[in-house]
């Protein structure tokens, strides 16, 4: 149980693009949901924190108007990389919090971004 | 502010056995995890302490002193595939995760 995808799992668009990327949780619905970057050897960053139906809660530094995130239903979560530029390359990853295990966050397996 | 310290590399042979440290200071506590994150890939849930004491999974097993703000992560029978890095992240008092940086494990044969 507790599994959790993401898709597409690797992309590569051109500078000025949008690019979206889906987290699914497949088994288990997810009253909370994720949003994480990581630069290469570095930690993993949150970036945005969204619960279902309502709007989500960005970390400071964050622009919400670039990185779109929409929770439309306890198993998807979506988030929009608009006018994406090379230094929003990165791995992005999401995670899902819900189900038996209300405090463990289950992440899926990573979309890595490269903008050229 | 809230802070979570584990070493940044460790190095152990394959067949012996590790201890990864974690000592945390946040606001209020609901629980402390440990993931692992092999490179490139995304973090895998271990274990979840929120009682002190020893959880025993199979190799791995975790401790947590509340009172000490302290736990680690026991890896015995070291395998080649445990070379990861291992994640401590602590849950606050607003169930927000935060992360430690991470403890680089390399494994030699």
């Amino acid at each position: 149980g507790a599994v959790v995808s993401q898709h597409p799992s690797r992309v590569i668009c051109k500078s000025g693009t949008s690019v979206k990327i889906e987290c699914r949780s497949l088994d288990f619905q997810a009253t909370t949901m994720f949003w994480y970057r990581q630069f290469p050897k570095q930690s993993l960053m949150l970036m945005a924190t969204s619960n279902e139906g309502s709007k989500a809660t960005y970390e400071q530094g964050v622009e919400k108007d670039k990185f779109l995130i929409n929770h439309a239903s306890l198993t998807l979560s979506t988030l929009t990389v608009t006018s994406a530029h090379p230094e929003d390359s990165s791995f992005y990853i999401c995670s899902a919090r819900g189900g038996t295990s209300q405090e463990t966050q289950y992440f899926g397996p990573g979309t890595r971004l490269l903008v050229l | 502010g809230q802070n979570i310290d584990q070493p940044t590399e460790m190095t152990a042979t394959e067949g012996a056995i590790v201890q990864i440290n974690c000592t945390y200071q946040t606001s209020g506590f609901n629980g402390l995890f440990w993931y692992q994150q092999h490179a490139g890939e995304a973090p895998t849930f271990l274990s979840y302490n929120v009682l002190d004491g020893l959880e025993e999974k199979g190799r791995f097993s975790s401790f947590l002193s509340r009172s000490k703000g302290y736990s680690y992560l026991l890896l015995k029978e070291l395998q080649m595939k445990d070379s990861a890095s291992y994640l401590c992240a602590v849950m606050d008092s607003n169930y927000q995760l935060i992360w430690g940086a991470g403890t680089k494990l390399i494994i030699k044969p």
